[in-house]
């Protein structure tokens, strides 16, 4: 069973960097077999894909987001992560990280993150 | 981009009725790539439904998903207690996206 374990400040300084790692286990991020994604959910609203990465290192992003992330690979660690730069109060909201292809099948238990000075 | 809009936004139904969520998208969309969530408030979602009608592990067999091209339901056949929740409709399609519908709140009538 895959489980992943969402990691990083949950304050982030409006225009700074917000930067998350997710933990995988009972899996590896070099299998083939899921995206790891992030996704987003604004607080009391719906759910927002971000983006993913594939063991290949190959990324897709939310055009609406895309000028402003990067999701990266570490394979020794059996991570990924989530960089988020210029952060306004507008990406305050629980970060979920999780694994599937066409759906997604495993979901960390989210960390919310704040924009706030 | 496609578009899933979700009917109706709150369902208030009362346990042992049967509940039938909707999924309308914008474009046809492959029903091997339609799935459905439930999330209970302070949870992350949990998968119910991939490929439109197949059941995850661990989804009892009240919970179906059928349909096809550009209209999905779930349907809880006989609403348990621990069904009231938010469900979320969510496409892959070849823009190799995620998208998400807005959610069907289930509540307690």
């Amino acid at each position: 069973q895959v489980q992943l374990q969402e990691s990083g400040p949950g304050l982030v300084k409006p225009s700074q960097t917000l930067s998350l790692t997710c933990t995988v286990s009972g899996g590896s991020v070099t299998s083939g077999d899921y995206y790891w994604s992030w996704i987003r959910q604004h607080p009391g609203r719906g759910l927002e894909w971000i983006g993913y990465i594939y063991y290949s290192g190959i990324t897709y992003y939310n055009p609406s987001l895309k000028s402003r992330i990067a999701i990266s690979l570490d394979t020794s660690k059996n991570q990924f992560s989530l960089k988020l730069i210029s952060v306004t109060a507008a990406d305050t909201a629980v970060y979920y990280c999780a694994g599937g292809y066409s759906s997604v099948d495993y979901w960390g238990q989210g960390t919310l993150v704040t924009v706030s000075s | 981009e496609i578009v899933l809009t979700q009917s109706p936004g709150t369902l208030s139904l009362s346990p042992g009725e049967r509940a039938t969520l909707s999924c309308r998208a914008s474009q046809s969309v492959s029903s091997s790539y339609l799935a459905w969530y439930q999330q209970k408030p302070g949870q992350a979602p949990r998968l119910l439904i991939y490929g439109a009608s197949s059941r995850a592990t661990g989804t009892p067999d009240r919970f179906s998903g059928s349909g096809s091209g550009t209209e999905f339901t779930l349907t809880i056949s006989r609403l348990e207690p621990e069904d009231f929740a938010v469900y979320y409709c969510q496409q892959y399609g070849t823009s190799l996206m995620y998208t998400f519908g807005q959610g069907t709140k289930l509540e307690i009538k």
